[in-house]
């Protein structure tokens, strides 16, 4: 079946640093996706999400793009703090299937 | 608003066992979705659950299988255990089905030895 990539394993980033986690995806007819935090024994955390009709979507701290010509997405994280620190998940979902989860970035955050 | 409960929280079990997951969604919310999450193959849907009816099923052998209540508490049961099965095993409730924000419990650990 079809999944969704991420192009890094690991980041690195300085405190204070902006952070950017891409992920690929390869289903043209997912119409929602989602980013995940997930820090140590816990389960993912919803961060932000965007539907198919939009580019760019801002929350507190973190932006997401959204690119369907080449089926990418990315979060972008502002002034990354030591608390980010934690797997980044990239999530697509396609109406009437199920959530397709990435395989996860782990960022970390040094001050 | 109490988030999804999962019960229990670690578990070990030998091969052949059986074993049997439980989830408490957020109230209201009507859809449980299971996941399977390993250092390997990361988070894979197991199946999802609304209105005590299995409406989507992922790539998982028979062993898998679950169920949801009329209150959408779902458990999720899995026969014949294989170390393989070794995981994290997570549930996320959402208000319905579709594009609806899936909201994580903390997983269940289950080690098979």
């Amino acid at each position: 079946g079809e999944s969704v990539g991420l192009h890094l394993p690991t980041l690195s980033v300085q405190e204070g640093d902006n952070s950017i986690i891409n992920c690929a995806y390869s289903n043209s007819a997912s119409d929602y996706f989602i980013w995940y935090k997930q820090e140590s024994g816990k389960g993912p955390q919803f961060i932000i999400d965007i539907r198919s009709n939009m580019d760019k979507r801002q929350g507190q701290r973190v932006t997401v793009l959204l690119n369907k010509t080449v089926k990418h997405l990315s979060l972008q994280i502002a002034a990354t703090q030591p608390g980010d620190s934690a797997v980044y998940f990239c999530a697509e979902y396609e109406a009437g299937t199920a959530l397709i989860f990435g395989k996860g970035t782990t960022l970390s955050v040094s001050s | 608003k109490a988030g999804v409960t999962q019960t229990p929280r670690y578990l070990i079990k030998t091969r052949g066992q059986q074993v049997t997951l439980s989830c408490s969604p957020i109230s209201g919310h009507r859809s449980v979705s299971w996941y399977q999450q390993t250092p390997g193959q990361g988070l894979q849907f197991l199946f999802e659950y609304f209105s005590e009816t299995q409406r989507n099923k992922g790539n998982f052998p028979g062993r898998f299988s679950g169920r949801q209540f009329s209150n959408s508490r779902s458990e999720m049961n899995v026969s014949t255990l294989e170390l393989g099965d070794s995981a994290l095993y997570l549930c996320a409730s959402s208000l319905d089905r579709g594009l609806n924000e899936q909201f994580f419990g903390p997983g269940t650990r289950l080690t098979v030895l």
